[in-house]
């Protein structure tokens, strides 16, 4: 089935300790999004790829980086991860043109010690 | 005030109820709605999109209402199974898409 995954589900990592996370596609999407999301709180988009246009929201720290090198793949890295980047991160990806409906993947929960 | 408004909840209601969730919103140049659900700790899914002229798919009903930039989300005889989190979310239209979401709220359906 068309998905979109992310990996790993579950990240611990260390303070200052940079980690990456990864999210692929099989729905040959053009857009990619990467959210952040707190407990009990809505998602917050972090940046999108239209294509390879990288759009980052004003408010995202600069602590956060996304990649992506191809249509299938893109990561979310963050260069040194603070007790209050603790949360569930979502890719979610949309066709432009089409639907304006996004397909989350199932998020990575990141901890950070 | 932010962009997307949800009632707080939580909504604690019997098997067989009927419950309603209201959404409004404050940029009227937003283009297309959506109800998404949420399990805990899931990704959220879409449950509906919302039309101008309003929508259903079986218990759910969802309603736009463009001058009062408000939008409802209805669920007739609750089951068990639609405890979860209710996202309302509104996208602006533009080519990227950008949505925003609600904070949600949380529906428990108590036998």
């Amino acid at each position: 089935d068309a998905m979109v995954i992310q990996n790993p589900r579950y990240q611990v990592t260390q303070f200052g300790k940079p980690v990456t996370l990864s999210c692929s596609q099989t729905l040959n999407h053009n857009v990619m999004y990467w959210y952040q999301q707190k407990s009990s709180q809505a998602p917050k988009l972090l940046f999108h790829y239209y294509d390879k246009d990288f759009n980052n929201e004003a408010d995202t720290p600069d602590n956060f980086q996304s990649r992506r090198p191809n249509t299938s793949f893109c990561f979310l890295d963050i260069r040194s991860p603070g007790l209050g980047d603790a949360a569930m991160y979502l890719c979610a990806t949309r066709l432009a043109g089409g639907p304006n409906e996004q397909f989350f993947g199932p998020g990575t929960r990141l901890t950070v010690l | 005030r932010k962009e997307v408004e949800q009632d707080p909840g939580p909504f604690n209601v019997p098997e067989g109820a009927t419950v309603a969730f209201n959404c409004t919103y404050s940029n009227s140049a937003s283009q297309s709605f959506f109800w998404y659900r949420q399990d805990c700790r899931k990704e959220p899914k879409l449950l509906m999109s919302v039309y101008s002229s309003g929508n259903e798919d079986g218990r759910f009903t969802a309603q736009l209402n463009r001058a009062s930039q408000y939008i409802s989300l209805l669920i007739r005889d609750s089951k068990l199974s639609d405890s979860a989190t209710y996202l309302c979310v509104v996208n602006r239209g533009t080519n990227a898409g950008k949505s925003t979401f609600g904070d949600g709220t949380t529906l428990t359906v108590k036998p």
